[in-house]
């Protein structure tokens, strides 16, 4: 079992509409988490950390579910610029080594 | 206003022949990490400095080294690149606090091509 598992989409969202998609992860003793987004051929860039009460950015929206080990990302009003891979990552022993996801591709369509 | 910089951008190679891949950073951030992204593919970390002690991850190829000569740079030599070697190389940083909740910031990565 992979330490970090997503759905790789990709989600095809109009413009304008809401998406949600998951990541679980397999270490229970795991910290913290994080969503990155990658642009294509670019690097990952930090979206958001994800607290322990969720929290909100914006239109997006991040929950942690610690006893079902899941995280999961919300996009309300989908722009075209949202299109990406959205990355879950998980930080996994003490000294701050993250596990990354493979990525969810979003392609957000006019 | 760039903080972690990497260079170069795009790097093409030989097979066999040793490439030295850079990565700087302004943050004055302790830790230096260096990944290895391939398409569609999650990163994988390949080693981190925490300041100037070297960890590497148990199923990184001997090929890969690293040098870090002070807080600011980190080098990623490739002393004979194979074919599947050709990936992203990602350079990422993190500190100032305590590291099982920092985050990590990434430099713009180097593509590598191997022919």
């Amino acid at each position: 079992r992979k330490e970090v598992e997503q759905d790789p989409g990709p989600f095809n969202v109009p413009e304008g509409a809401t998406v949600a998609f998951n990541c679980t992860y397999s270490n229970s003793a795991s910290q913290s988490f994080f969503w990155y987004r990658q642009d294509c051929r670019k690097e990952p860039k930090l979206l958001m950390s994800v607290y322990s009460s969720g929290n909100e950015d914006g239109r997006f929206t991040a929950q942690l579910n610690r006893a079902s080990q899941y995280i999961s990302l919300l996009i309300r009003d989908s722009k075209l610029s949202d299109s990406a891979t959205y990355l879950c990552v998980v930080n996994i022993n003490s000294w701050g080594k993250l596990q990354f996801g493979a990525g969810t591709q979003v392609v957000v369509t006019p | 206003d760039a903080m972690v910089i990497q260079n170069p951008r795009y790097q093409v190679t030989q097979f066999g022949k040793p490439v030295t891949l850079s990565c700087s950073q302004t943050l004055n951030h302790n830790v230096m990490y260096w990944y290895q992204q391939k398409s569609s593919q999650a990163p994988k970390l390949l080693f981190h400095y925490y300041d100037k002690d070297f960890n590497n991850e148990a199923d990184t190829p001997d090929n890969f080294q690293s040098r870090r000569p002070n807080t600011s740079f980190c080098f990623l030599d490739i002393r004979s690149p194979g074919l599947g070697d050709a990936a992203m190389y990602l350079c990422a940083t993190g500190g100032g606090g305590t590291p099982s909740t920092d985050t990590q910031y990434f430099g713009p990565g180097t593509r590598l091509t191997v022919l």
